[in-house]
């Protein structure tokens, strides 16, 4: 079975730094690009970035660039997301997802989120 | 411009048609997706290419497309009280890998 495994919810502090993260089971990690997608609480779907682990490509939205730093660990299967200094504003889901290859570029499998709250 | 425009809200009742737009310049190049996503839980692909549904997403969902190709329309025949959820369109460039969504739609059975 095809899974995005995400790691558990976070609570932090303003200014504390995070890495959350993506593990990958059930296909061939390198083949496929996953993504990064926000959602504020009570809010829509954002896209913060995707990265192909095969070659080590990387893309960020231009709403996100410099914010946020993804990475992949082959050797783990798994996909990262982190940032060096959280603000409150950061608060939110973060869903991790894989670009399908054989349904355009629809994403076919969704993580079940992780949530991280900033407060002081 | 890559912006993608969805009404906030539709509501219908039991077994009537809903009707869920999505508008954007892009969309008359690029392909549109659709997701469905309920209170908690992670977002669902319901149709991708415009058009096509995944398996699994029952006959009730369909897509098209206008004319101009700027706006796509998900429509829902018969719904459900289960349909009730947030509704978000999806487009991508040619490479996939820069991808917009919309600003979602409250689907809400009456």
């Amino acid at each position: 079975e095809v899974q995005l495994v995400q790691s558990g919810a976070e609570v932090k502090k303003p200014g504390e730094s995070l890495k959350i993260s993506c593990k990958a089971s059930g296909y061939n990690f390198n083949n496929f690009w996953i993504a990064w997608v926000r959602q504020v609480p009570g809010k829509g779907l954002e896209w913060m970035g995707i990265n192909h682990p095969g070659d080590s490509d990387i893309r960020y939205s231009p709403s996100f660039q410099g914010q946020v730093t993804i990475s992949a660990d082959e050797s783990m299967n798994t996909v990262y997301l982190q940032w060096s200094s959280l603000r409150a504003s950061d608060t939110a889901m973060y869903y991790c997802a894989r670009r399908s290859e054989v349904m355009g570029h629809g994403v076919d499998v969704w993580g079940k989120g992780t949530s991280v709250t900033v407060s002081s | 411009s890559s912006e993608l425009t969805q009404p906030p809200s539709v509501s219908v009742s039991p077994g009537q048609t809903a009707r869920i737009t999505c508008s954007g310049d892009a969309l008359a190049k690029l392909y549109a997706y659709w997701y469905q996503q309920k209170p908690g839980l992670a977002p669902v692909l319901v149709m991708y290419k415009d058009t096509e549904r995944p398996s699994g997403i029952p006959g009730r969902f369909s897509g098209s497309s206008s004319d101009s190709g700027t706006i796509v329309t998900l429509t829902i025949s018969g719904v459900q009280a289960e349909d009730e959820a947030d509704y978000y369109c999806q487009s991508s460039d040619s490479s996939g890998t820069y991808w917009v969504f919309g600003g979602g739609t409250k689907l809400t059975v009456l």
